[in-house]
Parts: C-alpha cells; structure tokens; sequence
C-alpha cells in the first residue's frame, strides 16, 4: 500500500463550480501536510500547507482529518488556470521527508 | 533570489555513457533530494541529504551517486546510462522548521 494516495481523475469541472477532493496517508506519525500544483511538464509548486485546524488562502481551503487519515482541497469559483495535477504530500520523518502522492488532475473546462 | 536551480535543462545520452546533473540552492537549506517522474507517475526519490557530507538512498537509488560537499550544491551523477533512466529528474531543497519543499525546473534527460 502507498503511504499517500490519491484519486488521479480527472475531476472535470466547469468554470465557476467548486471541486473537492481528498488524499489519505497511511503514516499515523505524519506531522506535517501539503498540497502542491503541477503543471504539465513544470516543476511542483507549493500551493499551501494544511494545519490541523484547516486553513483557506482564497479560493481554497485544505483540511485535515487525523481521525480518518485524510486531507482534502476544496477549490471554490473554479478558473480556467486552476487545471493542473495537485499532489498531497505528508512529512514522515524527522528529517523531513516527504512522500508525494501521485496527483489528482483537474480539468476546468468553459 | 534564485531558489533552486538545475542544469542542464534537457540532455540526450546514448546508452553507457555517463553524466552529472547539477543542482543548487540559495536558501541555505540542509536537506535537499532528487526525484525522477515517469510519464503519468508522481515523483519517486532517488537520493537524499540532511546536510554536507551527509546523503542517503531513497525509494530508486540504483545506477545514481549523489555527493554533498556545500550547503548549497547536490549534483547527482549517472554511472552508466540506461533507456530506463529516461525520465524528468526534479532536484529539491527543503526548510528545515516547515519542512516546505522548493523544486528546480527539472532536466529532461532521454537516453537512447
């Protein structure tokens, strides 16, 4: 089993809508979380961390369910520029290694 | 502020052949690794290091040495070239207190 998975999509959604989706990390210990974008062929850029108590920077919001094992992102009022393949990571270890998940695709559409 | 940066950005090899994948930072970070990703694959690590002098294998190390004699270089090297090293490899430094990863633009590398 993969210590991150992730549903890969495509999520397809209209401009405008809101999309959610989830990750869920097999490591109990895992202290830290992240959500990341990847655009075709370009490097993973940090979109945000995710804290325990949840936190939103415009458009999206991540929350964390330690209960259950799972992050999530909500994007909400969907652009165009929002489709990309966004990676959930987890922190295992003390040094800070991280295990990426391997991406969930978005696809806003007109 | 330059980040991470890595050359060369994209490099044909024919299989045996070696080369080195350089890779730098400006942030002054310990802990930097290097990730290849497969076409519909996410990022396997190859090798990692929590500071100078210090590296460790990660999930692919095979056919790859890493060394870290500064702070802010980790070139990676390739022994001996092979078709299946053909991927895109990412270099990345990490915070040390947020543990917030930064990644390079990547080299594409084909191996014919």
């Amino acid at each position: 089993r993969k210590e991150v998975e992730q549903d890969p999509g495509p999520f397809n959604v209209p401009e405008g809508a809101t999309v959610a989706f989830n990750c869920t990390y097999s490591n109990s210990a895992s202290q830290s979380f992240f959500w990341y974008r990847q655009d075709c062929r370009k490097e993973p850029k940090l979109l945000m961390s995710v804290y325990s108590s949840g936190n939103e920077d415009g458009r999206f919001t991540a929350q964390l369910n330690r209960a259950s094992q799972y992050i999530s992102l909500l994007i909400r009022d969907s652009k165009l520029s929002d489709s990309a393949t966004y990676l959930c990571v987890a922190v295992t270890d003390s040094w800070g290694k991280l295990q990426f998940g391997a991406g969930t695709q978005v696809v806003v559409t007109p | 502020n330059a980040g991470v940066t890595q050359t060369p950005k994209f490099q044909v090899l024919k299989t045996g052949q070696s080369m080195t994948l350089q890779c730098a930072q400006d942030m002054n970070h310990e802990y930097m690794s290097w990730y290849r990703q497969d076409p519909g694959m996410g990022l396997r690590l190859i090798h990692y290091s929590v500071g100078a002098g210090i590296t460790d294998q990660g999930e692919v190390p095979n056919g790859y040495n890493v060394s870290r004699s500064t702070t802010e270089d980790f070139p990676l090297r390739l022994l001996s070239a092979a078709p299946s090293q053909t991927s895109v490899y990412f270099c990345a430094s990490t915070g040390t207190t947020t543990y917030e990863q930064y990644f390079g633009p990547g080299t594409r590398l084909t191996v014919t």
